[in-house]
């Protein structure tokens, strides 16, 4: 089985920079996804790290370092849109299936 | 990117009935579609992947019996909650891959309420 553990919540100011972490326990890594859903809503696809290093896409930017279980999801220039839960999700064992953390319910404020 | 719908949006039933949810790869074929199921502050949780033209694979503690899944076409895959309870009552999501990628792209998701 996978272990994936994050932050229940976090805050962060409009206009900020806020570090999202996640960690996890696999055996047969395929890949990491980070997803962002608001409430009431599906998730949506953020990004896909398989591979060590920093992966950019606009404000947002995920990190991968295997040999650490460890990612982060780095968002920039907070908006108050950012306000949601992210989820990270871990594949494994042969599969691209991924098994979903409990989420990062973030709260952006003024 | 690639849609995915789901019908009906939101659904009210007794205790007791059976409520289908249908789960649409909108401008792409899907053969593989994945159903989640979501309690309120709690993550997504796989209940079963769909398989055209064969039988779901269902994972642990899901019974295959109360959620009858059926992919008979590349677009469509649909989810059946038999005799709905109340401890049924959570946000279904489906979500599809494109065959030669590893991104899933989710449905909009599907509010069960159970009286």
């Amino acid at each position: 089985g996978q272990n994936i553990d994050q932050p229940t919540e976090m805050t962060a100011t409009e206009g900020a920079i806020v570090q999202i972490n996640c960690t996890y326990q696999t055996s047969g890594f395929n890949g990491l996804f980070w997803y962002q859903q608001h409430a009431g809503e599906a998730p949506t696809f953020l990004s896909y790290n398989v591979l060590d290093g920093l992966e950019e896409k606009g404000r947002f930017s995920s990190f991968l370092s295997r040999s650490k279980g460890y990612s982060y999801l780095l968002l920039k220039e907070l908006q108050m849109k950012d306000s949601a839960s992210y989820l990270c999700a871990v594949a494994s064992g042969g599969s691209y299936i991924p098994t979903f953390g409990r989420g990062t319910s973030l709260i952006v404020h003024p | 990117g690639a849609v995915v719908s789901q019908h009906p949006s939101w659904v009210i039933c007794k205790s007791g009935t059976s409520v289908k949810i249908e789960c649409r790869s909108l401008d792409f074929q899907a053969t593989t579609m994945f159903w989640y199921r979501q309690f309120p502050k709690q993550s997504l949780m796989l209940m079963a992947t769909s398989n055209e033209g064969s039988k779901a694979t269902y994972e642990q503690g899901v019974e295959k019996d109360k959620f009858l899944i059926n992919h008979a076409s590349l677009t469509l895959s649909t989810l059946t909650v038999t005799s709905a309870h109340p401890e049924d009552s959570s946000f279904y999501i489906c979500s599809a891959r494109v065959d030669s990628g590893n991104e899933q792209f989710f449905g909009p998701g599907t509010r069960l309420t159970v009286l």
